[in-house]
């Protein structure tokens, strides 16, 4: 959608080093989701976030809504090779839990 | 569990050709989705189902249809394929927050 919008476009870091990936909607948002994909694979559900301030974490990602509920920071602490693939959020902006999704940030971690 | 499933992983047509991809899902969960993802354009819904029996169009439903066969299952039928519907297409099962993805088909419409 062109509504979300991720940055960066793509990200290559070295294993250990610890990164953040953004999503912004130029809307209030009913909840905002991120999804992991691996190359060639199908999506999987990381966290949704509703309320404004929200923070959730899985294993070394966490992440957060800001107040306003308009954008989104995905934080992974001490990145591993297996967290390689591209991230995506998804915008639910009228609370039916069908997301929008933003284009993706496409993550390389070099061992 | 098997999760989500779809068939066929790859295919190719040719213009014009018509084909049905395959859905089906062990979860009991109400809601399924149809999604196609394209370079540079990201994920985007064609059609989904809120639950068995009904249908609503997504963002880029022309050139297909659907049909929800039953709780588990949930197909989508290209009639007439155009170079256009090239794409990886990905179906989708939820039951409240986050959606369950299968592994995908990859389309190519020569």
């Amino acid at each position: 959608s062109q509504e979300l919008e991720q940055s960066p476009q793509s990200l290559i870091v070295q294993e250990g080093k610890n990164l953040t990936i953004n999503c912004t909607s130029s809307k209030t948002l009913y909840g905002l989701y991120w999804y992991k994909q691996k190359y060639g694979e199908g999506l999987i559900f990381l966290m949704m976030l509703q309320k404004g301030g929200e923070e959730k974490s899985h294993e070394k990602i966490t992440a957060k809504l800001d107040e306003k509920k308009q954008q989104s920071s995905l934080h992974i602490t001490a990145s591993q090779p297996s967290h390689a693939g591209i991230y995506l959020c998804g915008a639910d902006k009228g609370g039916s839990y069908i997301p929008t999704f933003g284009r993706g940030t496409s993550l390389i971690v070099h061992p | 569990n098997a999760g989500v499933t779809q068939t066929p992983k790859f295919q190719v047509l040719k213009t014009g050709q018509s084909m049905t991809l395959q859905c089906a899902q062990d979860m009991n969960h109400n809601s399924m989705y149809w999604y196609r993802q394209d370079p540079g354009m990201g994920l985007r819904l064609i059609y989904y189902s809120a639950s068995e029996g009904t249908t609503d169009k997504g963002e880029v439903p022309n050139g297909y249809n659907v049909s929800r066969l039953n709780k588990r299952e949930f197909s989508l039928r290209l009639e007439s394929a155009a170079p256009s519907q090239t794409s990886v297409y990905f179906c989708a099962s939820s039951e409240g927050q986050g959606q369950f993805f299968g592994p995908g088909t990859r389309l190519t419409v020569l």
